[in-house]
């Protein structure tokens, strides 16, 4: 099947913990995206890449990285400077990198991270 | 930065209404995106707008991309329980090179018994 798959689903972290969470799409779609979405709210942009090996910070970049060495894949990395890292995460993917119209965007299912 | 105000925030509607809900910016877009979000799952595309003016329709689901390419507005006809969720719209702006997609707030829709 075609499509964006996020893992694990739900993941556990301790303080102080770096933990990473996966994105994978076949999609062949060449930008990709994570989201942070809180409880109740809408969604925010923490890291996007309009193409392999090239990324730019979102809107909440801080304490959160990301690397795009496969066309393919777009990990995002929780770190233990992300204080507040409690919530349901977002990766999506488009067709196009470069801009212009007709641009859709498509999720993935999702990843729950919670600190204990 | 730009913004996109979504209305209602939420609705509470009984079972065979229909619904309508609507956003709106002061810039410009040349894509209008409507999504529905089940809880704990991500939000799936409904209706894809890329011209001034389209009125397009899925099943029940009707959006429109506004004449001034400021707004748009979606419609779902005789709700179902099915219906139940968050709808979100999202914008592309004209020459936005990083492909940078906004999103509006969501309109968190109830049907009630």
């Amino acid at each position: 099947d075609g499509g964006i798959t996020q893992s694990p689903k739900y993941l556990f972290r301790k303080e102080g913990q770096n933990v990473t969470l996966s994105c994978e799409q076949n999609l062949n779609h060449d930008a990709m995206y994570w989201y942070r979405q809180d409880p109740g709210q809408g969604l925010r942009l923490i890291y996007y890449s309009q193409i392999v090996n090239d990324f730019q910070k979102g809107d909440i970049a801080e304490g959160y990285s990301v690397s795009r060495e496969k066309k393919e894949s777009f990990p995002l990395t929780v770190t233990s400077a992300q204080k507040n890292p409690t919530a349901f995460y977002l990766c999506a993917s488009s067709i196009s990198g470069q801009g212009g119209s007709g641009n859709t965007i498509y999720f993935g299912e999702g990843s729950w991270l919670t600190v204990v | 930065g730009q913004q996109l105000n979504q209305s209602p925030q939420s609705m509470f509607i009984q079972e065979g209404e229909d619904v309508s809900m609507n956003c709106t910016s002061s810039s410009i877009f040349n894509t209008w995106l409507w999504y529905k979000q089940d809880p704990g799952e991500g939000p799936v595309l409904l209706i894809a707008l890329y011209k001034a003016g389209e009125l397009t329709s899925n099943g029940r689901l009707t959006a429109q991309f506004g004449i001034t390419r400021k707004d748009s507005f979606l419609n779902i006809s005789a709700s179902i329980p099915s219906d139940v969720g968050i709808y979100f719209c999202a914008g592309q702006l004209p020459g936005n090179r990083d492909d940078k997609i906004i999103f509006g707030k969501g309109t968190r829709l109830h049907i009630l018994p």
